[in-house]
């Protein structure tokens, strides 16, 4: 079983729709979530961090962490087609030494005219 | 400013060459890390810096070298790749060395080994 699990897709949504992003992990020591955006042959671009469980909004993105049952999710509200990408979520544990990020897999998003 | 500017953006090399990759951050961050990444894959870890010191080698093959010459700057050295090695080449960094904190990437280094 991945430490990270997460949908890969595609997820085709149309324009406007409510988006709605998930992970779920194994790890009960993940303490800070991210969520990435990536466009084709670019690097991923941060969007969302998150310390422990409770909601972070962000324009239209919304980031919900719950670790009681180990899922995190992102919600993008009146999505554009500029949305389309892959969306990555990463998660990482106070180590003391340095900053290794978990990944999921990756779900990309095509969002539709 | 949260950037990272990586150099160059492309690179095509034969097996036999010697290239580096460069990556900058004017940000403060005292952690700094290569990442390499396959098509419809996840970011794999290679290397991390701590303070100028590596404190992360995830097994990688000698034919990679790191260096950390300032609190600023992070290269890679390239010498006798294999194709298999062609992939998006990503540098990051972070405010904080003890696994808190989030990651800003560059754009990446798109090598190509032939």
């Amino acid at each position: 079983q991945k430490e990270v699990e997460q949908d890969p897709g595609p997820l085709s949504v149309p324009e406007g729709a409510i988006v709605s992003l998930n992970c779920t992990y194994s790890n009960s020591a993940f303490q800070y979530f991210m969520w990435y955006r990536q466009y084709s042959r670019k690097g991923p671009e941060l969007l969302m961090y998150t310390y422990s469980s409770g909601n972070k909004e962000d324009g239209r993105f919304t980031a919900q962490v719950d670790k009681s049952s180990k899922y995190i999710s992102l919600f993008i509200r009146d999505s554009q087609p500029s949305d389309s990408a892959t969306y990555l979520c990463a998660m990482s544990r106070n180590t003391g030494t340095a900053s290794k990020l978990t990944f999921g897999t990756g779900t990309r998003l095509q969002v539709t005219l | 400013d949260t950037e990272v500017t990586q150099t160059p953006k492309h690179l095509v090399m034969g097996m036999t060459n010697k290239k580096s990759l460069k990556c900058e951050q004017h940000m403060g961050h005292r952690a700094m890390y290569w990442y390499k990444q396959k098509a419809k894959k996840p970011p794999e870890l290679m290397f991390v810096y701590s303070y100028e010191k590596l404190s992360i080698n995830e097994s990688v093959p000698s034919r990679f070298s790191p260096e950390c010459p300032n609190s600023s700057l992070l290269n890679l050295h390239l010498h006798a790749l294999q194709p298999e090695d062609s992939a998006l080449y990503l540098c990051a960094s972070s405010a904080w060395t003890s696994g808190a904190g989030e990651l800003f990437f560059g754009e990446g280094s798109r090598l190509t080994v032939l």
